[in-house]
């Protein structure tokens, strides 16, 4: 199974500015996803990263607040942008690996973001 | 349209008894595959089980049990002589083969064990 690390695990930051959250795979996966969980809820997925172009998002998330890189299979970036409370969720990436026929996604330890 | 659905939003027990959280399904697809997933309090999300919906044979691994009914939609996850440290929030999700991987979450159940 993938192993997959966060960073920061967890940051308090003020209104209007932006955060950028790392995630590293320890092997190559086929797809990696970023989700928020807010408090007391379940997943909700942002997007979808995709390697060498541009994020595929779901409803209600845009590229200019949350824009997602992925340079290469292993690596992934979620920005959160002009930071809101509101925004003051659990954030998780995932990676899913399929060719090794596990057909899981496992999740890195996530980020808890605190915006005052 | 897809669905999960976990009716039990909260599960108190005494350490030592038994617990079946449920989980049903909606999906149009015959090829499909349902996962559980263990959130402590920590936050990190521990993958369980995987099951594809071609393999109906319940699993066990240690105190943990898995009973996935098609006829009834159900995937549902027993836990034997709980301890304290099964406390989390649980959840199962289902992926569907033309999905792009992507995962349909249930709401969770919070598992509550006291000493």
């Amino acid at each position: 199974s993938a192993v997959i690390s966060q960073k920061p695990s967890r940051d308090i930051c003020q209104r209007g500015t932006s955060l950028t959250i790392q995630c590293q795979v320890d092997s190559q996966v086929t797809m990696m996803f970023w989700y928020r969980q807010q408090p007391g809820q379940s997943l909700t997925l942002i997007a979808t990263a995709n390697q060498g172009s541009e994020a595929t998002y779901e409803s209600g998330f845009v590229i200019d607040k949350f824009p997602i890189s992925r340079p290469n299979l292993t690596f992934s970036t979620l920005t959160v942008s002009n930071m809101s409370p509101e925004d003051s969720s659990i954030y998780l990436c995932s990676g899913y690996q399929g060719a090794d026929g596990t057909d899981t996604q496992y999740f890195g330890p996530g980020t808890r973001l605190t915006v005052l | 349209a897809q669905k999960v659905t976990q009716a039990q939003t909260e599960i108190s027990v005494v350490e030592k008894e038994d617990v079946t959280l449920d989980c049903v399904y909606e999906t149009r697809d015959t090829t499909y595959y349902l996962f559980w997933y263990k959130q402590p309090p920590s936050g990190e999300l521990v993958f369980l089980i995987r099951r594809n919906s071609f393999d109906e044979q319940n699993e066990i691994s240690g105190r943990y049990s898995w009973n996935f009914q098609k006829s009834t939609s159900s995937f549902n996850f027993t836990i034997t002589a709980s301890q304290v440290v099964d406390s989390a929030v649980y959840f199962c999700a289902l992926s569907e083969l033309d999905s792009n991987y992507q995962l349909i979450w249930g709401a969770g159940t919070k598992l509550i064990i006291k000493p």
